[in-house]
């Protein structure tokens, strides 16, 4: 069964680095997406990307993220600067259509960002 | 005002009980309405999308109330393998939107033996 996967599984890194969370959408997939969790809270929306450009973003994706689709596959987080709440589960997911009842967006197993 | 918001949980069960959740969402232009679980420290993944006639998926039943902007999940005969947390979420469409979705914080189940 297709699958979304992230690289790393868990990333450590100082405040004030650069860090890239890695994707790779399911082949088929259209629309592209990602989210965090911080530990103990909910799941919040951070960017959406179609069609090689941002959809949406939310308050919380700021000048310090970007986000790239580099290559045919790969989908790409950065933030420049880390801060400490940049701490959290992040979440890749993809969709074949914009997401509605009979187009579901796929998670992929999250990279954990802690940030010392 | 937290824009979907679900009972805050923890529920301990037995095996075989029949054990209800609820979520009411307040941005009336929500479209879509889902249920997905996620296992600790794990991703979420679809349990069932909700539609306003109601469904049933197995031992798991969705309901919809547009009018009360009001979202349940009703599971019977559980199992130790539904101990989860399971979130309500919505999905707004406007415009040129991609749907992006919005998340409750999730009730947390627990099925003893």
């Amino acid at each position: 069964e297709p699958e979304v996967t992230q690289t790393p599984s868990h990333q450590v890194t100082q405040m004030g680095q650069e860090v890239i969370l890695r994707c790779v959408p399911i082949s088929n997939h259209l629309y592209f997406y990602w989210y965090r969790q911080i530990l103990g809270q909910k799941v919040e929306f951070l960017v959406s990307f179609y069609n090689n450009e941002i959809s949406e973003k939310s308050e919380i994706f700021d000048d310090q993220f970007s986000v790239e689709r580099p290559d045919g596959s790969n989908f790409t987080l950065k933030i420049r600067s880390t801060k400490l709440e940049d701490s959290a589960m992040y979440f890749c997911a993809s969709s074949v259509a914009r997401t509605g009842r009979f187009s579901e967006q796929f998670f992929g197993p999250g990279t954990r960002l802690t940030v010392l | 005002r937290k824009e979907v918001e679900q009972d805050p949980g923890p529920f301990n069960v037995p095996e075989g009980a029949t054990v209800a959740f609820n979520c009411t969402y307040s941005n009336s232009a929500s479209q879509s309405f889902f249920w997905y679980r996620q296992d600790c420290r794990k991703e979420p993944k679809l349990l069932m999308s909700v539609y306003s006639s109601g469904n049933e998926d197995g031992r798991f039943t969705a309901q919809l109330n547009r009018a009360s902007q009001y979202i349940s999940l009703l599971i019977r005969d559980s199992k130790l393998s539904d101990s989860a947390t399971y979130l309500c979420v919505v999905n707004l469409v406007y415009g040129g939107s991609q749907g992006n979705l919005i998340f409750g914080k999730g009730t947390k189940l627990s099925v003893k033996p």
